[in-house]
């Protein structure tokens, strides 16, 4: 069974960092992309960024770039969110996900709240 | 970036009937076309991709046609577990994005 569990998310003052992780089991992590992907409190679904299997394959969304910096640990089965910088717009539900390269989101985790507040 | 926009934005609908949910996008995205289900509470589940086909476990009530920009997701006899909020998303180009969703109400 595909499990994906986050993690690390919390309260955090305008202008801080957090860091987010999200530990993989139940596939074969180096076969596929990973994603994060957030939801604002009774908003909508926005993608932040992917990792690709290789490391060095990274996009970001325009509203994180430069802020956000996605990584992956293969040896340990696990997704890191470092986000620096953060704006009170950042809080939201994040959802880690999986993907094959050039694919769909297939499986998510239960998601991490960050809120960004004074 | 490409703009996915979702109509209607509510739709009430009865148990038993059927559901047809609409996705456009601002260019093609080819066939490269996701729908994903999401109930209160809970994260999100991939229903179709490939715009048509059903991801594991998603029963064949649930189905999804079109390519280009055109999209429709359709939910025949409708269920009480399938009332929820529908996303499509595309992953044909970069970033990927979302549309605003549907919800679905009885």
């Amino acid at each position: 069974e595909v499990q994906l569990v986050e993690s690390g998310g919390g309260l955090v003052k305008p202008g801080g960092s957090l860091r987010l992780s999200c530990a993989a089991s139940g596939f074969t992590f180096t076969s596929y992309s990973m994603n994060w992907v957030r939801q604002a409190p009774g908003k909508g679904l926005e993608w932040v960024s992917i990792i690709g299997i290789d490391t060095k394959t990274i996009y970001y969304a325009d509203s994180v770039k430069g802020r956000f910096t996605i990584s992956r640990d293969n040896a340990g089965n696990s997704l890191y969110l470092q986000m620096n910088s953060l704006r009170a717009e950042d809080t939201a539900m994040y959802y880690c996900a999986n993907s094959l390269p050039g694919a769909s989101l297939d499986s998510w985790g239960q998601g991490t709240l960050v809120t960004v507040s004074s | 970036e490409i703009v996915m926009t979702q109509s209607p934005a509510t739709l009430s609908v009865s148990p038993g009937e059927r559901a047809t949910l609409s996705c456009r996008a601002s260019q093609s995205v080819s066939s490269n076309l996701a729908w994903y289900q999401q109930k209160p509470g809970q994260a999100p589940r991939l229903l179709i991709y490939g715009a048509s086909t059903r991801a594991t476990d998603i029963p064949a009530r649930f189905s999804g046609s079109g390519s280009g920009t055109e999209f429709t997701l359709t939910i025949n006899s409708l269920q009480s577990e399938d009332f929820a909020v529908y996303y499509c998303q595309q992953y044909n180009s970069w970033p990927r994005t979302f549309g605003q969703g549907t919800k679905l109400e009885i």
